[in-house]
């Protein structure tokens, strides 16, 4: 099984400020025949259901405010939130889709 | 739009059974497998596994092979999971989302999340 360990387990960042999530995979998640790494990224706020940001490590889901991005391959991941608001307090967490899934156990993310 | 929509909270003796639905609408609902994660009470993501809606073969995660039974109902577009032998660790929130860009994706928006309770 893949084992995803994201760090640090919490982070908190005054607003206007850049904020990073990293993630590591046991295993590479790069998919050679197509280039692809099979990476997503949730955030999940209080009460919420979790909603994808990221897949295929960089490329933003529809809606999502540019201000999130990720970024990295094989098995070492970041993301990236430009200029933190009041709205993106959460847990985030990484998972990997290239062998089942598995979550990592996720970041919350605070304001300073 | 696309909407699922899954049972009410279930409060449930240990050795027990349950059996939670999640109704589909909005998509065409053998287009895409569904996933089945659990949260624990202030707990991460777990990927429990997922069933094709097409062939209806499921797969599961190491940790929920056993009491953990993956179902359709492909006439009211309903996916359910059923756990057998309830435990107190079983207490979670369990939630359905379907993979669309691949089976093990699940993507947005996840079903509302279904909490069960499992005490004497």
């Amino acid at each position: 099984d893949i084992v995803m360990t994201q760090s640090p387990d919490s982070l908190a960042v005054s607003l206007g400020e850049r904020a990073t999530i990293n993630c590591k995979s046991s295993q590479s998640v790069l998919y050679s025949s197509n280039n692809k790494n099979y990476l997503g990224w949730f955030q999940q706020k209080p009460g919420q259901p979790p909603k994808l940001l990221i897949y295929w490590a960089s490329t933003r889901e529809s809606g999502v405010p540019d201000r999130f991005s990720g970024s990295g391959s094989g098995t070492d991941f970041t993301l990236t939130i430009s200029s933190l608001q009041a709205e993106d307090v959460a847990v985030y967490y990484c998972q990997q889709y290239y062998s089942g899934s598995s979550f990592g156990q996720g970041t919350k993310l605070e304001i300073k | 739009q696309v909407q699922l929509v899954q049972s009410g909270s279930e409060l449930k003796k240990p050795g027990a059974s349950v059996k939670v639905s999640c109704k589909a609408s909005g998509y065409t609902f053998s287009r895409n497998g569904m996933n089945w994660v659990r949260q624990a009470p202030g707990q991460g993501l777990e990927w429990m596994g997922w069933i094709n809606t097409n062939t209806g073969n499921p797969t599961y995660a190491q940790g929920f092979t056993g009491r953990f039974v993956f179902s359709l109902d492909t006439s009211v577009n309903t996916a359910y999971l059923q756990i057998s032998s309830l435990k107190a660790e079983d207490t979670a929130v369990y939630y359905c989302a379907r993979g669309v860009l691949t089976a093990t994706l699940p993507s947005t928006p996840w079903g509302q999340g279904t909490l069960v309770t499992v005490s004497t």
